[in-house]
């Protein structure tokens, strides 16, 4: 069965702090893709990262990194240095062989000034 | 920047009634996706389409759901009689290749009364 769990609902941090974003996930399949998406006060989905699961190395995109680690079924997203705009709420996704996609329950975000 | 489009942005109905939700897909994309998103839930997969058929649907996905590409840009989901519980966003998404990255429309917000 596929699932993702994000455990954290909500996070609440004052801006400049770093955060991490936590998503585990279930699957039987070995080749399969893991998302992040940002969902803004404006509801649209805003496409962040996608990782295949034969790259388990990790990403940097300027304050933004992702830790995959297939050992403990994680994907995890950390922010540096957390702005206002940072606020949303984000979605962690899996997509197996075929091509629906899964989405955790989302962990929303909120950067205090 | 190629996006994916939604008409409308919002639509109210009545129960019983038929809506029709619009997408244009990116334009050189091949794979085309509905999802909704119930207010303060989590992103679900209703069905994905290529090459003029459906390729995979998932349980929320009923008889009262059609899918349609009427032509080579739009891309509709017609929900047959509308119900209280359909209320929800709806979202369009496109890839260009098979288990390629989905991008997402803005969304089409339905409430039905």
């Amino acid at each position: 069965a596929q699932k993702v769990t994000q455990a954290q609902t909500e996070i609440s941090v004052v801006e400049k702090e770093d955060v991490t974003l936590d998503c585990v996930y279930e699957t039987r399949d070995t080749t399969y893709y893991l998302f992040w998406y940002k969902q803004p006060p404006s509801g649209e989905l805003v496409f962040l990262i996608r990782r295949n699961s034969f790259d388990e190395q990790n990403e940097i995109s300027g304050r933004y990194s992702w830790n995959f680690q297939k050992s403990t079924s994680s994907f995890n997203f950390t922010i540096t240095a957390s702005q206002v705009v940072d606020s949303a709420v984000y979605f962690c996704a899996l997509s197996k062989g075929y091509n629906d996609m899964r989405f955790g329950a989302g962990t929303r975000l909120t950067v205090k000034p | 920047e190629p996006e994916v489009t939604q008409t409308p942005s919002h639509q109210v109905t009545q129960m019983g009634q038929e809506v029709i939700l619009r997408c244009v897909p990116i334009s050189n994309h091949l794979y085309f996706y509905w999802y909704r998103q119930i207010l303060g839930q989590k992103v679900e997969f209703l069905v994905s389409f290529y090459n003029n058929e459906i390729s995979e649907k998932s349980e929320i996905f009923d008889d009262q759901f059609s899918v349609e590409r009427p032509d080579g840009s739009n891309f509709t989901l017609k929900i047959r009689s509308t119900k209280l519980e359909d209320s929800a966003m709806y979202f369009c998404a496109s890839s260009e290749l098979y288990q390629e990255t989905q991008y997402f429309g803005p969304g089409t917000r339905l409430l039905v009364l």
